[in-house]
């Protein structure tokens, strides 16, 4: 079936140093590509997806490349933020599967001044 | 434009209890999504719905677990009786039927078992 591995947390830095967190996937198909981000005491929220091989998705300066030779979606960010702390999940969509979420089991980045 | 809604927020229960648990996704999104998310885990699928009707609920324990989507709308989902194992964050989620695959999600109800 599909699964998601990311990289085990807590992912520890400094303000504006360079992130980038690991996520590989094993589905049958072409899926899409997600990250989530939850921040403390808020839900889920979509930070950026990719749809297609060679894709890439942005937001809040967060970037991830769908790599199907390597079946990867990494999540980079130039520079971290305190404000960037939360939760990230990186899930993939099989559409062939009513567009069911497969979630990583997620991974903590907390960034210190 | 107004989020998912869940409530309660927290429950505490005591095991062999009944509990349920409310969602009102966002106007017009036609399927809904219940997860559960068990403390360091990523959240896992346990009932879809398009409109009022399941989509997919075969990772849903339904010896004890129910849920229904009454009017294609609002959704209860309900654990009778519920177990120590029952304790994690249930998230709902909804997605428009012209972008299925972005789905926005509640902020969870958090349930403990004793």
């Amino acid at each position: 079936g599909d699964s998601v591995t990311q990289m085990e947390g807590p992912v520890t830095l400094s303000e504006e140093a360079f992130l980038t967190i690991n996520c590989t996937y094993t589905a049958t198909g072409y899926p899409s590509l997600f990250w989530y981000v939850q921040y403390p005491g808020e839900g889920l929220q979509l930070l950026l997806k990719a749809t297609k091989a060679d894709d890439k998705g942005s937001n809040k300066g967060f970037e991830a490349t769908y790599r199907k030779e390597t079946t990867s979606f990494h999540l980079e960010k130039g520079s971290v933020q305190v404000s960037d702390s939360a939760v990230y999940f990186c899930a993939l969509s099989d559409r062939g599967g009513g567009n069911k979420l497969t979630f990583g089991t997620g991974t903590q980045l907390k960034v210190e001044l | 434009e107004a989020g998912v809604a869940q409530s309660p927020r927290y429950k505490i229960i005591e095991k062999r209890q009944s509990v349920a648990f409310w969602c009102n996704p966002i106007s017009g999104h036609a399927t809904l999504y219940w997860y559960q998310q068990i403390l360091g885990q990523g959240p896992k699928l346990l009932i879809q719905f398009q409109n009022n009707g399941v989509v997919d609920d075969s990772q849903l324990p339904k010896d004890r677990f129910s849920a229904e989507r009454l009017k294609g709308v609002d959704s209860t989902l309900k654990i009778q009786p519920a177990k120590l194992e029952d304790s994690a964050v249930y998230l709902c989620a909804s997605s428009p039927s012209t972008v299925p695959y972005e789905q926005y999600f509640g902020p969870g109800t958090r349930l403990t078992v004793t």
